[in-house]
């Protein structure tokens, strides 16, 4: 089966314009998970979606951030304006929903470079 | 506060032998902890899961141990290959299915 594939797999932006993300989870997977590394920091998380309600956004760092999965499909990840600290790899992951615990599978990145 | 630690350090060890890393965790209860590889410019590739429940899992060449009392996991590689150098990542997840995420210990495996 198909992974998890994410687009662009790199973004060089300017300071102040806008970049949109997006990631396709493996198919029939519910839960949808975008995390980030920052340079040197550990990956944290963002926010988690079942189908296409936001479950869990208590990681999103600010107003600048729009995360969407409408039907529950791709899910888009929106920074704008873009600010130099946000630079770095956004992970989206996607699991079963088999109850918790489920093991998490991940994209390659998108690595965000924010000049 | 809450911290997962994990030796920063790169551990070098000899292909054949067994690598050791240790997770460490203050301030969390996990339901559950998982190990995850990654590989450079890669996810990370999820390996084992554990519940709080358990003590000890195993995969193939590959064991996780979990001491909820000393608020630490072991994960062990035997018979280590050079293919298995990575970066190995601990995660906890305290059933919110949002995992916190160690900052990984790179092991490199010499021939």
């Amino acid at each position: 089966e198909a992974g998890v594939t994410q687009f662009p797999s790199h973004s060089v932006i300017e300071k102040g314009q806008t970049v949109t993300l997006r990631c396709d989870p493996i198919s029939g997977h519910d839960n949808l998970y975008w995390y980030r590394r920052v340079m040197g920091k550990e990956i944290k998380f963002l926010l988690h979606f079942v189908k296409e309600s936001k479950q869990d956004e208590s990681g999103m760092p600010n107003n600048r951030f729009l995360a969407e999965r409408t039907g529950g499909t791709y899910s888009t990840l929106k920074v704008q304006p873009a600010e130099l600290e946000d630079s770095g790899v956004y992970f989206c992951a996607s699991s079963q929903n088999r109850g918790t615990g489920d093991e998490q599978y991940f994209g390659p990145g998108t690595r965000l470079t924010v000049t | 506060s809450q911290k997962i630690e994990q030796n920063s350090e790169a551990l070098n060890i000899q292909e054949g032998k067994t690598a050791t890393l240790t997770c460490n965790y203050t301030n969390y209860s996990p339901a559950y902890l998982q190990w995850y590889r990654q590989d450079p410019g890669r996810g990370p590739v999820f390996l084992l899961l554990i519940r709080e429940n358990e003590k000890e899992k195993r995969k193939e060449r590959l064991k996780v141990t979990f001491d909820t009392t000393l608020k630490q996991s072991l994960f062990h590689i035997t018979a280590s290959q050079p293919a298995d150098s990575a970066t190995y990542l601990c995660a906890l997840d305290t059933g919110r299915r949002a995992l916190t995420f160690g900052s990984g210990t790179r092991l490199q495996v010499q021939p």
